[in-house]
């Protein structure tokens, strides 16, 4: 079956650090990948995706690279600010059509 | 404007009661999905439905009933058999495709006194 694993949290930054969660996935065939952000008390808002291998998502700063070689889909930002302190959740979507989440990672970035 | 909305945001059950959760979609998608999440921790799958009159039993789909009567509305009943309700509940929805992203709502939080 389907699996996303991502590093466990919380990930304490200061502001203007770089930034890395590492997400690996398992599955079958070739899943869109997907990296998710819920801040405090709300719902999940969709930060990036790739559809293939090699493609590259990008939003806000964010970036991720989905390299089918590794299974991995790790999350970049060169300069994080303290505004992106939320919880991130890395997901994949694949031919049964719902989306499986890693069990997320929480940053906290401090002034 | 488009979007998914559910309602209420916080609820209180007693137990041993029934409550349902509300989700809305004006979006036009096809597939709805019902999560839950537990403090520190990822997502679950409930329930999903695909199409208007068609739903599947997620991970945890014990305790909880749903309905899809109408291609806007996919809500969750959580039942007295559910024995630890407690937890934040997200609703979904997307074109269902599997190479496009799902849409969420706020969500609700259940709470039981």
């Amino acid at each position: 079956g389907n699996s996303v694993t991502q590093m466990e949290g919380p990930v304490t930054l200061s502001e203007e650090a770089f930034l890395t969660i590492n997400c690996t996935y398992t599955a079958t065939g070739y899943p869109s990948l997907f990296w998710y952000v819920q801040y405090p008390g709300e719902g999940l808002q969709l930060l990036l995706k790739a559809t293939k291998a090699d493609d590259k998502g990008s939003n806000k700063g964010f970036e991720a690279t989905y390299r089918k070689e590794t299974t991995s889909f790790h999350l970049e930002k060169g300069s994080v600010q303290v505004s992106d302190s939320a919880v991130y959740f890395c997901a994949l979507n694949n031919a049964g059509n719902m989306l499986t989440f890693g069990g997320g990672t929480r940053l906290m970035v401090k002034p | 404007d488009g979007g998914i909305t559910q309602s209420p945001k916080y609820l209180f059950r007693k137990e041993g009661q029934n409550v349902t959760l509300s989700c809305e979609q004006n979006l036009n998608h096809d597939a709805m999905y019902w999560y839950r999440q537990d403090p520190g921790q990822g997502l679950r799958l409930i329930y999903y439905s695909q199409i208007v009159n068609d739903f599947q039993k997620g991970d945890i789909a014990e305790g909880y009933s749903v309905s899809r009567e109408k291609k806007e509305s996919f809500p969750l009943t959580v039942t007295s058999a559910q024995k630890n309700p407690t937890a934040f509940y997200l609703c979904a929805s997307s074109i269902g495709a599997w190479e496009t992203e799902a849409f969420f709502g706020q969500g609700t939080r259940l709470t039981v006194v």
